[in-house]
């Protein structure tokens, strides 16, 4: 089956830094991936999404790159703010299913 | 338009219970996914319904089981607790049209813990 992989687990920036987070995936048939941001008490919100024909997605200060070709995605939010903090879960979608990865703690530090 | 409602937000059960979650979605979504997120094994994906069927089927014990109503409400059950049932329990809604990748919006999830 499917098994998406996540790095780091944790990370801390400075405000106005830009932060990345890292996802592989192992199967090609995976055509969707979607990034969703936890905060706490709360259930995943989508912040962004691309599909396996986009290479390169952007939303204000987020923005999402797909490599088909070497199997990974990752996350860029540009002028981290303190409301940035909280746990982002990137995402497969392989048979119908969402696979997801383990998630990364961000904290962004005034 | 109003989200995704899971009731109820916090439940405390012992072990050998059953216990009923309910998930309503995002009105005019047919698609309802359960998730079970645990800090040991992340957000894993437990079955898919749509249109009062089940589509899709994760890798849990029979324990686990869900159904889905005319109205796209869905609950999930899960028979005799055990302690490692505990977890956050959350269920996304998507239009689940055949052939169409669409994105899927969460509850805000039931805690359950199990004693």
């Amino acid at each position: 089956g499917e098994n998406v992989e996540q790095h780091p687990s944790t990370l801390s920036v400075q405000e106005g830094d830009s932060a990345v987070i890292k996802c592989t995936y192992s199967d090609s048939a995976s055509n969707y991936f979607p990034w969703y941001k936890q905060e706490l008490g709360k259930g995943p919100q989508l912040i962004i999404d691309i599909r396996s024909n986009v290479g390169e997605k952007k939303d204000q200060r987020i923005a999402v790159t797909l490599n088909k070709t070497a199997k990974h995605f990752s996350l860029h939010i540009t002028e981290t703010q303190p409301e940035d903090s909280a746990v982002y879960f990137c995402a497969a979608r392989w048979g119908g299913k969402l696979i997801f990865g383990q998630g990364t703690e961000l904290s962004v530090k005034p | 338009k109003a989200g995704v409602t899971q009731t109820p937000r916090y439940l405390i059960k012992t072990r050998g219970q059953q216990v009923t979650l309910s998930c309503s979605p995002i009105s005019g979504h047919r698609s309802v996914s359960w998730y079970q997120q645990t800090p040991g094994q992340g957000l894993q994906f437990l079955f898919e319904y749509f249109s009062e069927t089940q589509r899709n089927k994760g890798n849990f014990p029979g324990r686990f089981s869900g159904r889905q109503f005319s109205n796209s409400r869905s609950e999930m059950n899960v028979s005799t607790l055990e302690l490692g049932d505990s977890a956050l329990y959350l269920c996304a809604s998507s239009l689940g049209l055949a052939g169409i990748i669409d994105t899927q919006y969460f509850g805000p999830g039931t805690r359950l813990t199990v004693l």
